[in-house]
């Protein structure tokens, strides 16, 4: 299995603040890395696929990059809806495996 | 818009088997190129993806789970379903199910609001 570890595992930041979150996969899943943000209770929810490809409906402060090994998402400026957690995902083989997550807290 | 709702029982004992159905409407169980999924949320393990069934029949599971997991889709092509035999503790999570795209990228576009079952005696 591709093993997906995300760091840092939470991470408090304020209002209006840039922020990078990263992804590292066990072995090269090219740009097959998806983002997901998930809120208490709910559901997680696709922000970005491809590594870097904004679904539509999301924010332009979230953003994606990496290839191979190495993925980032980051948010240019911390809305108080964007406190939740975040989980990347491989889709490259099967069994599909999810990072750790993490948590964006409120400073 | 694709809509998707699981339901089930809440609690299971040990040893029995765990039985769930996800409802699915505005999208196609019957057609096209979307795999159907099952994945499941804990503390211990995080989001762990449990296997998918596409409309021809093809199915593909963890293989952590493989041995206890069957998912299929009903005769009326409009629920999905997931049996996980043997349950133990380790069992307990958030179930959801979620299509995925089918087609690059692939990714969960549509998911459930969740179904928690407990396993305990």
């Amino acid at each position: 299995d591709i093993q997906m570890t995300q760091s840092p595992s939470s991470l408090s930041a304020s209002v209006g603040d840039r922020v990078t979150l990263t992804c590292r996969a066990s072995q090269s899943i090219s740009n097959y890395l998806n983002w997901y943000q998930q809120t208490t209770g709910k559901a997680p929810k696709v922000l970005i696929s491809a590594a870097s490809s904004l679904q539509s409906g999301v924010p332009s402060r979230f953003s994606g990059s990496g290839s191979g090994t190495e993925f980032t998402l980051t948010i240019s400026s911390l809305q108080p809806e964007d406190f939740a957690t975040y989980y990347c995902q491989q889709s490259y083989s099967t069994p599909y495996t999810f990072g750790q997550g993490t948590k964006l807290e409120i400073k | 818009q694709v809509q998707l709702q699981e339901s089930g029982p809440g609690l299971v004992k040990p040893s029995q088997t765990l039985s769930l159905t996800c409802s699915v409407s505005g999208g196609s169980l019957n057609s096209g190129d979307n795999f159907w999924n099952w994945i499941r949320q804990s503390p211990v393990k995080g989001l762990e993806w449990i296997g998918y069934v596409h409309h021809t029949g093809s199915t593909f599971y963890n293989p952590s789970l493989k041995s206890r997991v069957t998912i299929s889709v009903d005769a009326s092509k409009t629920h999905l379903s997931l049996k996980l035999t043997s349950v133990t503790a380790a069992d307990t999570a958030v179930y959801f199910c979620a299509r995925d795209t089918g087609t690059y990228p692939y990714f969960f576009d549509y998911w459930g609001q969740g179904i928690l079952v407990t396993v305990s005696s």
